[in-house]
């Protein structure tokens, strides 16, 4: 079975600062997918940034990238300049690419606090 | 575009008493997931729905929680006889599709609250 772990409970960071929080995942698979969610205090989930595991290239969206290392099964994101707005819990998710198999699997999140 | 519906926002139940959580897809949207995160824990996977059949329900508990996703209507999880340990956040997501890297859109949730 697929797991997913964040190590980091918590992170702070100064306001334009920059940011990594850490994920780690351990599949037998080598087709899946992986997902960085953002959980705010609405506790509304919002899908922040994706990767496909075929591909080698780092996504990247705007202020977001990671840093994807299929070997070492790392899947970190990097927060740019970060702002207040960003503060949440965010959530690394796995999901297979077999058909049939859509279902997210979860860490249990890293609280980021922005500090201006 | 409206987004993932999601009702009642708060729930407060009895020991004993079933609770009914509601989720409308995304306008176009005929796959449903449901999750649960108990409090201070990620989300937990429970069912995926396409309309009208369970795709996957490997995450259900044996008893007491069932899904439905009728032809017609919001997609519907169904709690019968709530424990204390029920009390949690239930979210459902909807996607156009499965398969690839179809997102999941998630509506805000259902805080359910078990006296």
């Amino acid at each position: 079975a697929q797991t997913v772990t964040q190590s980091q409970p918590e992170m702070s960071v100064q306001e334009a600062e920059t940011v990594t929080l850490s994920c780690t995942y351990d599949t037998s698979e080598s087709d899946y997918y992986l997902f960085w969610y953002k959980q705010p205090p609405s506790r509304q989930m919002i899908l922040v940034i994706r990767q496909e595991a075929y591909k080698q290239q780092n996504a990247t969206e705007n202020r977001f990238s990671v840093n994807f290392q299929k070997a070492a099964k790392s899947f970190s994101l990097k927060i740019s300049d970060s702002q207040l707005g960003d503060a949440a819990m965010y959530f690394c998710a796995y999901r297979s690419a077999k058909v049939g198999t859509d279902k997210l699997i979860f860490g249990t999140g890293t609280r980021l606090q922005v500090f201006p | 575009n409206a987004g993932v519906m999601q009702n009642p926002r708060h729930l407060v139940r009895r020991r004993g008493q079933e609770a009914r959580l509601r989720c409308s897809p995304m306008k176009g949207h005929s796959h449903v997931y449901w999750y649960r995160q108990l409090p201070e824990e990620g989300l937990k996977f429970m069912v995926y729905l396409q309309k009208e059949n369970i795709i996957d329900e490997s995450g259900m508990p044996k008893e007491r929680f069932s899904a439905e996703f009728p032809k017609e209507g919001p997609s519907i999880l169904r709690i019968q006889q709530v424990v204390r340990g029920d009390s949690a956040a239930y979210f459902c997501a909807s996607s156009l599709r499965a398969g690839e890297m179809n997102e999941q859109y998630f509506g805000p949730g259902t805080r359910l609250t078990v006296t």
